[in-house]
């Protein structure tokens, strides 16, 4: 099946500084990939969606400012974290369909492994 | 916001006996995904069923699908000791997305429990 990767796999940072994922597709295109964050013993949560050079869009709540999202690539989308604060310790996850399966409504969702960030 | 509900949360069973896992959403959907999450990981697809299906098979795994009720159930025949993960449900409820499918919304989640 196709893959996605994340990058890294966890982090920890001081509060104030800003953190970058990586989610690359390693062996399809995808315009469009997902950005889901997940606390603890709790479901995942959409936040974004990333569209290959155009601007992302944020569901309701997420702050865009905050959560950085660019998509120079057909196959890599980055999430930067930008001043991070504890509670935005979570794990981050993000999924990409590839471009011609992407097109259907049937087509198979792939994840990356995640990324678990903490926040100090 | 999440799409809907799974039931139960929390589900602890012996080797061998069978899990369900019930999961119900809110909007029209064009598919229905099942997914299994060890404590910590990333996600496993488990299995998709279609929006015109009623029921799909996968190995121990058994899926049905009542559009009519906006529900989904997800059987695990057999049960062993290392199909202890949560499991989640997701739902795509796109229509004519420009940019594709997939924007998923899961379901709480049923954290599984099988003791040996």
């Amino acid at each position: 099946g196709a893959v996605v990767s994340q990058h890294p796999s966890w982090v920890i940072c001081k509060s104030g500084t800003s953190v970058k994922i990586e989610c690359r597709s390693l062996d399809f295109q995808a315009t469009t990939m997902f950005w889901y964050r997940q606390f603890p013993k709790q479901s995942l949560m959409l936040m974004a969606t990333s569209n290959e050079g155009s601007k992302a869009t944020y569901e309701q709540g997420v702050e865009k400012d905050k959560f950085l999202i660019n998509h120079a690539s057909l196959t890599l989308s980055t999430l930067t974290v930008t001043s991070a604060h504890p509670e935005d310790s979570s794990f981050y996850i993000c999924s990409a369909s590839p471009l011609f399966g992407g097109s259907s409504p049937y087509a198979e969702a792939f994840f990356g492994q995640g990324t678990r960030l903490t926040v100090v | 916001s999440q799409q809907g509900e799974e039931d139960p949360q929390a589900l602890s069973i012996q080797e061998g006996e069978n899990a369900t896992m019930n999961c119900s959403y809110k909007t029209s959907i064009n598919n229905l995904q099942w997914y299994r999450q060890n404590s910590g990981r990333g996600l496993v697809h488990l299995i998709l069923i279609r929006s015109n299906e009623r029921e799909k098979h996968s190995g121990r795994l058994r899926v049905t699908l009542d559009t009519s009720k906006k529900s989904s159930s997800l059987l695990i025949t057999a049960s062993r000791a290392a199909d202890t993960a949560s499991y989640f449900c997701a739902t795509d409820p796109s229509k004519g997305f420009s940019g594709g499918y997939n924007k998923l919304i899961f379901g709480a989640g049923t954290r599984l429990a099988v003791h040996p």
